[in-house]
Formats: structure tokens, C-alpha cells, sequence
């Protein structure tokens, strides 16, 4: 079984369209995470919930809203894309905060391009 | 402010050398971790090993080994004897534990590519 899925796995659609990605995990982590990674392969963190609350908001416009309904969901939704947005997005889980210092599990990644 | 600074973008070696990735970190927190990943052409993400701050024991797995240094502030990552199945983007990261919520900060990443 996939630790940390990600759906849809590649994602194209048009400038100002909606798209939303969704993640789950099933180790029982109680974390989970979004990062972006651009066309230089740099991973910044997005958000990040613990057991549903938003703990970590980087500096994202807010066409960005994440929404997590359990703590093994956290879905992306973005709002009238741009073509900056285009990069691979990936979930990530782990367990416990900072006084947990587990690894992050990544998702296999969802790569959207905005033409 | 917490920093990782991997400064080599790309190496290139033949199969059979063995290649070393540096790794140098900024954080003024005394309890941190170290992380490294790799991400194979295929694009996930693999955690290789974490190291805290307090252990500074060099690790071996396998064909691959870390030497943490604190007093350089340096996690280096070896590849012994690499293989064309090493190639891949590997990523540095630091956890630092105050008022961070466990943030993760990563490098800028270092390509290798392992040519037969």
C-alpha cells in the first residue's frame, strides 16, 4: 500500500482555471505538508497541518487554500492559476512536531503545468 | 536564520568513482536534525538517513557513508563505487526543533550523474 498518495499524478489546464490535488496518507501520522518544487528542483514549504489545524502558512497567495477535513487528508486547492503556478507539488506526512523529529514521507509528487 | 548551502549543482563521474556531496548548514538551535534525500529521475522523494545534533558518529550504509561534523557545521554524503542507478538529484535538509513547528529547511539540491 502507498504510504502517501497524491491524485492527480500530472495536471494540465489553462491559465484562470480552478484545479484542486488531493493527498492521503495512511502511516498515521499526525503532520502533513505541501511543498512546491520549481523548474530548479528547489522544495519550499507551503502548509503544513497538525491533526487538522494550520500550524505552517509560508508566504503563498491566497488563490492558495489548503483544507485538511482529517488528519490522513490534506488537499490543495488553487484558485484562477498563473503560469508561475507550474511546478510539481508534493504531500509529505510525519509524525509529531518539533519535539518529534521524525523524516518527511513524500507523496510521489503532482505535476501541474498552466499553459 | 536556518540555512543549508549545498553548493554544488552538478557531478558528473564515471561508474566506479566515488563522489561526495557536501552539505553545510546554518542554525542557531543547539537540538537539530539533518536529513538527506535523494529523487531518482523518476521524481519521489527517498529519505536516506537522519542524523541529530548530538550524534556525531559517521554512519555507513552500504555504499553510502555521512560524515557529520559540527565544528565545520558540514553534513557530507559519499557514494562509493557509484553506479548509473545513483543518478538522481540529492537533497541536504535541516529540522531545526524551536518555535518552528518542525519546519523542514532543504538545500538547493546537487545533481549527479553517473555515466557508464
Amino acid at each position: 500500500d502507498t504510504a502517501v498518495s497524491q491524485t492527480p499524478k500530472y495536471l494540465v489546464t489553462q491559465m484562470g482555471n480552478d484545479k484542486s490535488i488531493k493527498c492521503e496518507q495512511n502511516l498515521g501520522h499526525d503532520t502533513m505538508y505541501w511543498y512546491k518544487q520549481d523548474s530548479k528542483k528547489f522544495l519550499k514549504i507551503m502548509f503544513s497541518y497538525n491533526n487538522k489545524e494550520l500550524i505552517i502558512n509560508e508566504t503563498v497567495p491566497n488563490r492558495f487554500s489548503p483544507k485538511s477535513p482529517d488528519k490522513a487528508h490534506l488537499n490543495l486547492h488553487i484558485n484562477s492559476l498563473e503560469l508561475g503556478d507550474s511546478a510539481v507539488y508534493f504531500c509529505a506526512s510525519s509524525q509529531g512536531l518539533a519535539a518529534n523529529t521524525g523524516e518527511l514521507f513524500f507523496g510521489e509528487g503532482s505535476r501541474l503545468t498552466v499553459l | 536564520a536556518q540555512k543549508v548551502t549545498q553548493a554544488q549543482t552538478e557531478i558528473s563521474v564515471v561508474e566506479k568513482e566515488d563522489v561526495t556531496l557536501d552539505c553545510v548548514y546554518e542554525t542557531r538551535d543547539t537540538t537539530y536534525y539533518l536529513f538527506w534525500y535523494k529523487q531518482p529521475p523518476s521524481g519521489e522523494l527517498v529519505f536516506l538517513i537522519r542524523r541529530n545534533s548530538f550524534d556525531e558518529q559517521n554512519e555507513i550504509s552500504g555504499r553510502y557513508s555521512w560524515n557529520f561534523q559540527k565544528s565545520t557545521s558540514s553534513f557530507n554524503f559519499t557514494i562509493t563505487a557509484s553506479q548509473v542507478v545513483d543518478s538522481a538529484v540529492y537533497f541536504c535538509a535541516l529540522r531545526w526543533t524551536t518555535d518552528s513547528w518542525g519546519k523542514f529547511q532543504f538545500g538547493a539540491g546537487t545533481q549527479v550523474v553517473v555515466t557508464p
